[in-house]
């Protein structure tokens, strides 16, 4: 599609797992961010991407968050060891630098609920 | 302290009624942009309208247009003629200069915009 992927759309887990979440931007866009959605809340800034590299990671709460991305493409968000307050939406968003005004353009979101 | 305040959790308004949605902002940077998403319920964020801090003019973008007081740090977003597909969660985001290129925006905590028939 055009758009932002983001999968899966719904993960449950129990307390103490891993869990991965995918993000596959729109084509092109050299950007990509990952940002978190708590219940009633706004988005917090979780990590900042250009190319491959993480130039802003200030937004991961623990080490037990992670981030990669490769080829300059897909990306994957790891939590290790989740805990119940880790239960949120996900959004990635990509976005293309240097074309103006630089919109983000965000997926759906993958919801965390850990039990 | 809180960067963006959005002081409306919840707005009911009529169908083709103006609203204004309020958004207030604190930076003691001089570049800064402000921006507006809309959240329906399928969950995407979708990018409404956007003003940069040194740009003259208010912006506008079709029914949405930004009420930008600079000098009392207000960003308040004006949709005209409501229609039902405008209820939707509403976030008021800025960012602040350029942080090694990102667009790190900081949001506000939302107001839930319902459009009554």
């Amino acid at each position: 599609g055009a758009g932002v992927s983001q999968s899966p759309s719904n993960k449950v887990t129990e307390k103490g797992k891993d869990v991965e979440l995918r993000c596959d931007p729109i084509s092109g866009h050299t950007a990509l961010y990952w940002y978190r959605q708590s219940l009633g809340q706004g988005l917090e800034f979780l990590i900042y991407f250009q190319g491959n590299s993480a130039p802003d990671k200030s937004g991961l709460p623990s080490d037990r968050f992670s981030a990669e991305r490769t080829g300059g493409s897909v990306s994957t968000l790891t939590i290790q060891r989740t805990q119940q307050e880790d239960s949120a939406v996900y959004l990635c968003a990509s976005s293309l630098q240097g074309a103006g005004v630089e919109k983000l353009f965000f997926g759906s979101g993958t919801q965390l609920s850990v039990l | 302290a809180q960067k963006i305040t959005q002081t409306q959790p919840g707005m009911f308004v009529q169908e083709k009624e103006a609203v204004t949605l309020d958004c207030t902002y604190d930076t003691s940077d001089p570049s800064y942009g402000l921006f507006w998403y809309k959240q329906p319920s399928s969950g995407e964020m979708i990018f409404l309208i956007y003003q940069g801090s040194y740009d003259q003019q208010n912006a506008t973008e079709g029914r949405y247009s930004l009420n930008f007081q600079k000098a009392r740090k207000s960003a308040n977003l004006v949709i005209s003629a409501s229609q039902l597909g405008d209820s939707a969660m509403y976030f008021c985001a800025m960012r602040e200069g350029r942080v090694q290129g990102a667009q790190k925006l900081v949001f506000g905590q939302g107001t839930r915009l319902t459009i009554n028939p």
